[in-house]
């Protein structure tokens, strides 16, 4: 199983561009989620979904959209990027138990000039 | 979720017991304690958690008080590789999986 697979590993954009982060599970999970990391700080959520068709806002929902088309997959777009979305994305997958386990990608890097 | 408090930084060094303190003042009954760790900007990597009962697995031990109002996260025989920002998260009162991350430690071993 290759777990959590994020696409693309690293990413220039300019101001005022869109793009689509993908992230894609192989261990049929319920759950997934789409965090962010700027320097020196801890994780902080921004969008997640309890199952395909579902999405709901986390903590920093603001200039992102997201969709869960298919179980596997969980998409993240800026619609216009902002220098401030500079940042590490990660997105992650658990089960729909409780003491649940969540299983990380291994992030893209997102720069915006 | 509660909150969780950490010390900012610890060393170890390598070879030793790393104990990783936690507190959870405001832990309610039904909330876990989990710890993650995160590796010079990798993705985080579960490590262990529970409820009221220490635990034990390959990676680690959790020993959580009686009043389950701290834990306690030992990593037995610390390597180099155990370098790393570890997070103590709390969570449970809902369902939908959310983790709240906090500053984490961060744990430097040292040979």
């Amino acid at each position: 199983n290759a777990g959590v697979t994020q696409t693309p590993k690293f990413r220039v954009l300019k101001t005022g561009q869109s793009m689509t982060l993908l992230c894609a599970q192989d261990m049929n999970h319920e759950y997934m989620y789409w965090y962010r990391q700027d320097p020196g700080m801890g994780l902080r959520l921004i969008h997640y979904s309890v199952g395909e068709g579902t999405t709901a806002k986390g903590e920093v929902p603001d200039g992102y959209n997201v969709s869960r088309l298919k179980k596997q997959n969980f998409l993240l777009g800026l619609e216009s990027a902002a220098p401030s979305q500079t940042s590490v994305y990660f997105c992650a997958s658990s089960t729909r138990d409780r003491g649940q386990t969540q299983y990380f990608g291994p992030g893209t890097r997102l720069l915006v000039l | 979720d509660a909150k969780t408090t950490q010390p900012p930084s610890m060393d170890c060094a390598e070879g030793r017991a790393a104990n990783l303190p936690c507190n959870h003042s405001t832990i309610s009954g039904n909330e876990y304690v989990y710890w993650y760790r995160q590796i010079h900007s990798q993705g985080p990597q579960y490590i262990i958690h529970g409820l009221k009962n220490n635990e034990t697995n390959e990676m680690a031990s959790l020993i959580i008080t009686e009043d389950r109002k701290s834990s306690t996260l030992i990593l037995p025989h610390a390597t180099l590789r155990d370098t790393a920002v570890y997070y103590c998260i709390v969570h449970g009162s809902s369902n939908t999986g959310k983790l709240i991350f906090g500053q984490g430690t961060t744990l430097q071993v040292k040979p």
